[in-house]
């Protein structure tokens, strides 16, 4: 079936160590995204990429970094520099061609810093 | 992208109808109200977008005002499952330029069905 896959879901880390989520689609979207959820918020929106090779920052991409070397997979990885990584990271993609570019989302990966 | 203001809260009977309002009074013509809906834990899923008309799908109906200020959720016969975080959100179409790739979610409304 369509849709995306992230993982892990799971992740623990300790503090000073990088980690790369994993985020894959199999839409054929042009467009994905990367947002941050913590407890009781709304979604904020860290980076995004609208074609391969290609990405901007979002309104919280301090301490995060991503790449767009394929349409299928923009991975993210959080950085010793988040200062308060411990969150909810779920990520998306929308078509390019549609006029309202639906957004269809993962499950979802959750890291805890240690 | 204007902004949006929901309830943070509310409760509805289950098989009852379900409806969430939404106030967008800044919206621009060119701009569409989508919502979306999140299960506890879960990633964010579509439900719903319109830009003048109201419109029904198999998941609920959005239901906007003339000056479209504002704009209603109606999901008809409310069950447990449909107990989540409810979205508003405005956005311009893909199509009008600018950074129209990115839709902002605020934190919505908790719905919470009852038995």
């Amino acid at each position: 079936d369509g849709g995306i896959t992230q993982s892990p879901k799971y992740l623990f880390r300790k503090e000073g160590q990088n980690v790369t989520l994993s985020c894959e689609q199999n839409l054929n979207h042009d467009a994905m995204y990367w947002y941050r959820q913590d407890p009781g918020q709304g979604l904020r929106l860290i980076y995004y990429s609208q074609i391969v090779n290609d990405f901007q920052k979002g309104d919280i991409a301090e301490g995060y970094s991503v790449s767009r070397e394929k349409k299928e997979s923009f991975p993210l990885t959080v950085t010793s520099a988040q200062k308060n990584p411990t969150a909810f990271y779920l990520c998306a993609s929308s078509a390019s061609g549609a006029i309202t570019g639906e957004l269809f989302f993962g499950e979802g990966s959750r890291l805890t810093v240690l | 992208d204007a902004k949006t203001t929901q309830p943070t809260s509310m409760d509805c009977a289950e098989g009852r109808a379900a409806n969430l309002p939404c106030n967008h009074s800044t919206i621009s013509g060119n701009e569409y109200v989508y919502w979306y809906r999140q299960i506890h834990s879960q990633g964010p899923q579509y439900i719903i977008h319109g830009l003048k008309n109201n419109e029904t799908n198999e998941m609920a109906s959005l239901i906007i005002t003339e000056d479209r200020k504002s704009s209603t959720l109606i999901l008809p016969h409310a069950t447990l499952r449909d107990t989540a975080v409810y979205y508003c959100i405005v956005r311009v179409a893909k199509n009008s330029g600018g950074s129209n790739y990115k839709l902002t979610f605020g934190k919505g409304t908790l719905l919470t069905v009852n038995p």
